[in-house]
């Protein structure tokens, strides 16, 4: 079974632009987050949606950061105006969603902000 | 708040040896604990959970873990180590009591297990 997928595996913008970052759960995932990872901060939650509804983002920071679950196969994170200090690792992970049950992780998408 | 803590940065065995990575928690409820490893270049992989019951759980890898209320300790263990588990490692456990879904990480233990 495909695990979860995300794309594109790495990317670089310059200050100032968009960013969209993309992933695909694992298929009958009802739980989807997403996690920056950073060697100062280490795993910093973001999000999460449940059934494609928005749970909890409580982790993104508000002005430039959104994300959305359009449909149960595919969920996006978007930063507007990236900065520097957006440079980081984002993970997505997936899981049935029960109380016990732990994520499973892509394979992340590194984002350099030049 | 929920939190963990994992306080070795580093730990550096020989091949052979027994290891033990730290992991203490604070948690306002029964916890759900997790140990995720990332290799070099990976992303994170789920190793080990406990839920209830027996103290000592076993996961893949030939990882264990052992479940200490009365120390809120929930340590990883392997015996013998091998050079391939050279890798960073997470504990992990909710963000809070609602449910197991959303965790927080502790900061990592990187291994390095010396031929």
């Amino acid at each position: 079974n495909a695990g979860v997928i995300q794309t594109p595996r790495h990317k670089v913008t310059g200050k100032g632009q968009e960013a969209t970052l993309w992933c695909e759960p694992i298929s009958g995932h009802s739980a989807v987050f997403w996690y920056r990872q950073t060697i100062v901060q280490g795993l910093e939650f973001l999000t999460y949606f449940r059934n494609q509804a928005p749970i909890d983002d409580s982790g993104m920071p508000k002005e430039r950061f959104s994300a959305q679950m359009p449909n149960q196969s595919h969920s996006t994170l978007k930063i507007q105006s990236t900065q520097p200090q957006d440079s980081a690792v984002y993970l997505c992970a997936s899981s049935l969603g029960h109380n016990n049950q732990a994520p499973l992780f892509g394979e992340g998408t590194r984002l350099s902000v030049l | 708040a929920q939190s963990v803590d994992q306080p070795d940065a580093h730990v550096t065995l020989s091949e052979g040896a027994s290891l033990e990575l730290r992991c203490s928690y604070s948690y306002s409820a029964a916890p759900y604990l997790f140990w995720y490893v990332q290799y070099p270049g990976q992303s994170l992989q789920f190793l080990l959970k406990y839920i209830t019951g027996d103290t000592v759980v076993k996961g893949t890898k030939g990882f264990e873990a052992e479940f200490r209320k009365s120390n809120s300790s929930f340590n990883l263990k392997k015996s013998p180590a091998h050079w391939s588990d050279s890798a960073k490692y997470f504990c992990a456990l909710p963000m809070n009591t609602e449910g197991a879904d959303r965790l927080t990480f502790g900061k990592g233990t990187q291994l390095i297990i010396q031929p």
